[in-house]
This record gives C-alpha cells, sequence and structure tokens, in this order.
C-alpha cells in the first residue's frame, strides 16, 4: 500500500527543544502534506510540500522532501507546550484529491 | 480557511441500529468528500470517496452496504453505518477538498460507540 510510515512513533522533548519527524512513502507523489491531530479531535493542515519543492518553511515550521529518497522531515523548532498531538503526513500518488496517510507520530513536549 | 462540520460530534447506539453521520461544508461547494475511519492511536484509512451526483468509490476491504454514503448536494455528504457493531465503534472523519487550493479540508470527526 502507498501508506507511509513515520519514525519515531512517539517522541518526548522539553519546551523549548526542537522536534523532528520524519516520513517515508513508496511510491511517486504528487505533493506531500503535514497534519496535526489533538487528541479525539480532527485534523488541521499544517504545510503542503509539491514534488518539485525541497524545503518549506512556515512559523516555527520547515518541511523538506527528498524524492529520490522518498521521505519528508516535519522540524518544529522552540517547541512549546501546545505542539503536543500526533503528527501525520500524507501523499497524493493519485492524484491532488486522494490522500494517504503515514503511521503518525504522537509528540509530547514537556513544559 | 473553508470549513468543514461534521454531526453529530459523538454517538453512543446499540449493536444492531444504524448510525447516520453528516459531513457539512460550510463555506464552499464540494464536489468531492471523503471519508475515513481512525482507530484508536493508529492513522487515518481512507474508506470511500463521494463524488456529489454519483455512486461513492470505496476502498479495498470496506463493505459498501454496511457503509452508506449518500451525496446529495455540494455540500453534505453522509455515512450510514448500517446495522452497526461493536467492532464498527471507531472515529469516522470527513473531508472535502477545494481543487484550487490542492488541500483538503477535515471535519473535526464523529466518535461512534456501538454498545
Amino acid at each position: 500500500s502507498q501508506q507511509g510510515e513515520e519514525d519515531p512513533q512517539a517522541l518526548s522533548i522539553q519546551e523549548g527543544e526542537n522536534a523532528t519527524m520524519n516520513c517515508s512513502y513508496k511510491t511517486s507523489i504528487n505533493n506531500l502534506q503535514w497534519y496535526r491531530q489533538n487528541s479525539g479531535r480532527g485534523l488541521v493542515h499544517l504545510i503542503l510540500i509539491r514534488s518539485n519543492e525541497r524545503e518549506k518553511h512556515s512559523g516555527r515550521l520547515r518541511v523538506t522532501l527528498d524524492t529520490s529518497k522518498k521521505s519528508s522531515s516535519l522540524l518544529i523548532t522552540a517547541s512549546r507546550a501546545a505542539d503536543t498531538a500526533s503528527y501525520f503526513c500524507a501523499t497524493d500518488a493519485e492524484g491532488y484529491q486522494k490522500v494517504t496517510f503515514g503511521t503518525g507520530t504522537k509528540l509530547q513536549v514537556i513544559p | 480557511g473553508a470549513v468543514v462540520s461534521q454531526h453529530p460530534s459523538r454517538v453512543i447506539c446499540k449493536s444492531g441500529t444504524s448510525v447516520k453521520i453528516e459531513c457539512r461544508s460550510l463555506d464552499f461547494q464540494a464536489t468531492t468528500m471523503f471519508w475515513y475511519r481512525q482507530f484508536p492511536k493508529k492513522s487515518l484509512m481512507l474508506m470511500a470517496t463521494s463524488n456529489e451526483g454519483s455512486k461513492a468509490t470505496y476502498e479495498q476491504g470496506v463493505e459498501k452496504d454496511k457503509f452508506l454514503i449518500n451525496h446529495a448536494s455540494l455540500t453534505l455528504s453522509t455515512l450510514t453505518v448500517t446495522s452497526a457493531h461493536p467492532e464498527d465503534s471507531s472515529f469516522y472523519i470527513c473531508s472535502a477538498s477545494l481543487p484550487q487550493y490542492n488541500e483538503q479540508f477535515f471535519g473535526p470527526g464523529t466518535r461512534l460507540t456501538v454498545l
């Protein structure tokens, strides 16, 4: 299946530290997106990176994409307790409308 | 950004009953909506793609007679879990796509518990 894998599965850091999450996928993609999900809630779109882009920034978020390795990373700098959530990558190999989610990384930021 | 709502947010039902979940795009028209299912501490699994005015496209392994999808208008798609059983208990999330933004907008999810 196309479903990506993310690592680590869980990450616990101190407030102020940086958090890095990685996502790997299996087939060629058009776009890769990162989402955030607070426990028991819906998803919030964080950032989209296109297959012809290598890096993208949005506030404290930095996303990289390496299509040769079929991998992406999400870096959250200067983490805050409010960043505690699960983070998912999602790819759309079959066109932008259908996305497949990775396994997710559960991030805990300790105040 | 675009807003997608779901109703109800939580539902508890008895085994054997049917449950309908609504997904609405509040400030835009969505020709395509998606239904996902999420088990505890797991990722989202796409169940089906809902197209306005036509039959839904189901993913492999998803029973179309079990999970009825209707997309009667450009702002509403419904998922009906028929003859629900405890194993259908899950978090169901819908999304609607905005082609011009190349992005899906997700609803807040519906927690279904079947007793």
